[in-house]
């Protein structure tokens, strides 16, 4: 089945430590997202990338990094910057009528 | 700029009433209106989408919405919601071929049996 798929599920970050979310799709599509979902805040833009080896800031960049080395692959660096870390993280990927997102299941970020 | 405004953050609701989730946007040029449904724990799911054509809008799961361009809304309605219905709602909105979505902040609806 096509989809996107997110990994893991649940992630733990120590201070000072660097985490890399996974996303990967078979959709075929060229656009890609990462979204924080915050609770009371709805979804804020991280990231995207329209194209392979090309991405863009969103609304919320700092603290994050992001590559695009394929098509199907866009992972989310959550680096020791960000100082407030714990969210859900949502991918996404978009087709090129731009008619929708399609989102993975998410990433439970949480600080120890 | 765009903006997506859901008035209600959380609307509680009985089995089998009706139900309207209210979203207003605000852009300037033509675009495209989405929601969005989440349950706990897990990614969202397209309810319904305008993108051109009839302003009422039918999605899945018996929901509907109807585009109304004069007051820049898009709102959300069922006539008679189910206990399965509970969820986060989530507006969305973006400028026709545009590659970004602004979504509004969620309305958490519980149906209360």
């Amino acid at each position: 089945d096509g989809g996107i798929t997110q990994s893991p599920k649940y992630l733990f970050r120590k201070e000072g430590q660097n985490v890399t979310l996974s996303c990967e799709q078979n959709l075929n599509h060229d656009a890609m997202y990462w979204y924080r979902q915050d609770p009371g805040q709805g979804l804020r833009l991280i990231y995207y990338s329209q194209i392979v080896n090309d991405f863009q800031k969103g609304d919320i960049a700092e603290g994050y990094s992001v590559s695009r080395e394929k098509k199907e692959s866009f992972p989310l660096t959550v680096t020791s910057a960000q100082k407030n870390p714990t969210a859900f993280y949502l991918c996404a990927s978009r087709d090129s009528t731009y008619e929708k997102l399609f989102f993975g299941s998410g990433t439970q970020l949480s600080v120890l | 700029a765009q903006s997506v405004t859901q008035l209600d953050s959380q609307v509680p609701v009985f089995e089998e009433a009706p139900v309207e989730l209210r979203c207003n946007y605000s852009s300037s040029v033509s675009v495209y209106l989405f929601w969005y449904v989440q349950y706990p724990n897990q990614g969202l799911q397209l309810l319904l989408k305008y993108l051109s054509g009839s302003t009422l809008v039918k999605g899945i799961n018996g929901f509907e919405a109807e585009f109304n361009k004069s007051q820049t809304s898009f709102h959300l309605r069922k006539p008679s919601v189910h206990i399965s219905d509970t969820a986060e709602y989530f507006c969305a909105v973006s400028e026709t071929g545009a590659n970004n979505l602004f979504f509004g902040t969620g309305t958490r609806l519980t149906v209360i049996p």
